[in-house]
């Protein structure tokens, strides 16, 4: 089954404690991102990847880093989480392709609580 | 401003009613528009996108873009209680850096009852 899978599902945690959110995608999509999702606010992006070893910031990047070293993989690092980053978490993908762009593949979600 | 302003409800309907969802945007530079639909816990999935001004139907489903007036519509016919989610407006530039960069409204809360 075509799919984008993170891990873990919820997390809690506490402030300053490093923790990273795992994304894989099995469709050998190019382009991968992250968003968050807040109440209000809608989606935002974070992070997004056009290929392996290409990234670069969305719109909210600030205390995020992510790396891109296989095709299929897109890690969400917080090296040192505060509680405004308490969210829903989604990493998404797609192929290229003009159209592509529009079609994307979103994983189940990540909710993560910072104390 | 938010480039994509959405109303974020609740919108409450009973079954078999006409749904209009809306959205207006701010960037004269999105070419693309698409709605996502997202259930509890899920992820959001593509519904439906159109390229300019136009409609475009899909089943149940049509997609409205005004670009004169800056205006996303989304209407569902004959609406079912499975059809209660969150509906996501967006919007999106062409070419160069813009490749995937959606920029989405807030969501509509809709429920359908029986």
């Amino acid at each position: 089954e075509a799919q984008v899978t993170q891990n873990p599902r919820y997390l809690i945690t506490v402030t300053g404690k490093k923790l990273t959110v795992t994304c894989s995608q099995n469709m050998n999509h190019e382009y991968m991102s992250w968003y968050r999702q807040d109440p209000g606010l809608g989606l935002r992006q974070i992070y997004y990847s056009m290929n392996v070893e290409v990234t670069d910031k969305g719109d909210v990047p600030e205390g995020y880093k992510v790396s891109r070293k296989e095709k299929r993989n897109f890690p969400l690092i917080l090296e040192s989480p505060s509680p405004n980053q308490t969210s829903l978490y989604f990493c998404a993908s797609t192929r290229q392709g003009a159209v592509g762009a529009n079609v994307l593949t979103f994983g189940a979600g990540s909710r993560l609580t910072v104390l | 401003q938010k480039e994509v302003e959405q109303d974020p409800g609740p919108l409450s309907v009973p079954e078999g009613a006409i749904v209009s969802l809306n959205c207006t945007y701010s960037n004269s530079a999105f070419q693309y528009f698409m709605w996502y639909r997202q259930y509890s816990r899920k992820g959001p999935e593509l519904l439906m996108y159109t390229y300019s001004s136009g409609n475009k139907e899909d089943g149940r489903f049509t997609a409205q873009v005004d670009k004169s007036s800056k205006y996303i519509s989304l209407f569902i016919r004959d609406s079912q209680p499975s059809d209660s989610a969150t509906y996501l407006c967006a919007g999106r530039r062409t070419g160069g850096t813009s490749y995937g960069k959606l920029t989405f409204g807030q969501g509509t809360i809709l429920t359908v009852h029986p």
